[in-house]
């Protein structure tokens, strides 16, 4: 079945850490995205990428890096540069068309705790 | 800018009646794109229903269906029949259209609690 994976679904981390999150799809979707969600909020965008080897910014992208090296996958590092990571992290896909009608297309998510 | 509201934080309603999720929406755009998702306990982002801003007729998806006021700029969910499995979060979202090098955003509401009682 095609989908949407993230890994781990628990992840904690130490004061002056870096911990990756994963996000792998088999959709053969172009773009994918980063939403950090916080308790009793909606989602905001962190990274997003429409293409391999190219990601831009979204509205929460500092103490946050990514990479696109392939179509499937779209890992998410938080650095210690970000304060406050205790969230949780929703990894989605989309065809990548420009049209309004495009669909996201959601991970599991992974809980990240701050130790 | 965009901008979603859900202004009911909580709703409840009784096994096989109908519940009506409020969402009213702001854009300048004439032409956007709007969602619902449904988030379970489990976390999982479920999409459940599509409306475009040209689309004349309201959607609907089996016990889904979006009540569309454009002049009011509304685009509430409608679930009938409700099941004690439809308890969950469920978000609005609109998206507005790509220009130049910027994709269409997907700009989420805070979000409505439903449980549903047996």
């Amino acid at each position: 079945d095609g989908g949407i994976t993230q890994s781990p679904k628990y992840l904690f981390r130490k004061e002056g850490q870096n911990v990756t999150l994963s996000c792998e799809q088999n959709l053969n979707h172009d773009a994918m995205y980063w939403y950090r969600q916080d308790p009793g909020q909606g989602l905001r965008l962190i990274y997003y990428s429409q293409i391999v080897n190219d990601f831009q910014k979204g509205d929460i992208a500092e103490g946050y890096s990514v990479s696109r090296e392939k179509k499937e996958s779209f890992p998410l590092t938080v650095t210690s540069a970000q304060k406050n990571p205790t969230a949780f992290y929703l990894c989605a896909s989309s065809q990548g068309r420009i049209g309004v009608r495009e669909t996201q297309y959601f991970g599991p998510g992974t809980r990240l705790l701050v130790l | 800018a965009q901008k979603i509201t859900q202004t009911q934080p909580g709703m409840f309603v009784q096994e096989k009646e109908a519940v009506t999720l409020d969402c009213t929406y702001d854009t300048s755009d004439q032409s956007y794109g709007l969602f619902w998702y449904k988030q379970p306990s489990s976390g999982e982002m479920i999409f459940l229903i599509y409306q475009g801003s040209y689309d004349e007729q309201n959607a609907t998806e089996g016990r889904y269906s979006l009540n569309f006021q454009k002049a009011r700029k509304s685009a509430n969910l409608v679930i009938s029949a409700s099941q004690l499995g439809d308890s969950a979060m469920y978000f609005c979202a609109m998206r507005e259209p790509a220009g130049g090098t910027s994709y269409g955003k997907l700009t989420f509401g805070q979000g409505t609690i439903l449980t549903v009682h047996p």
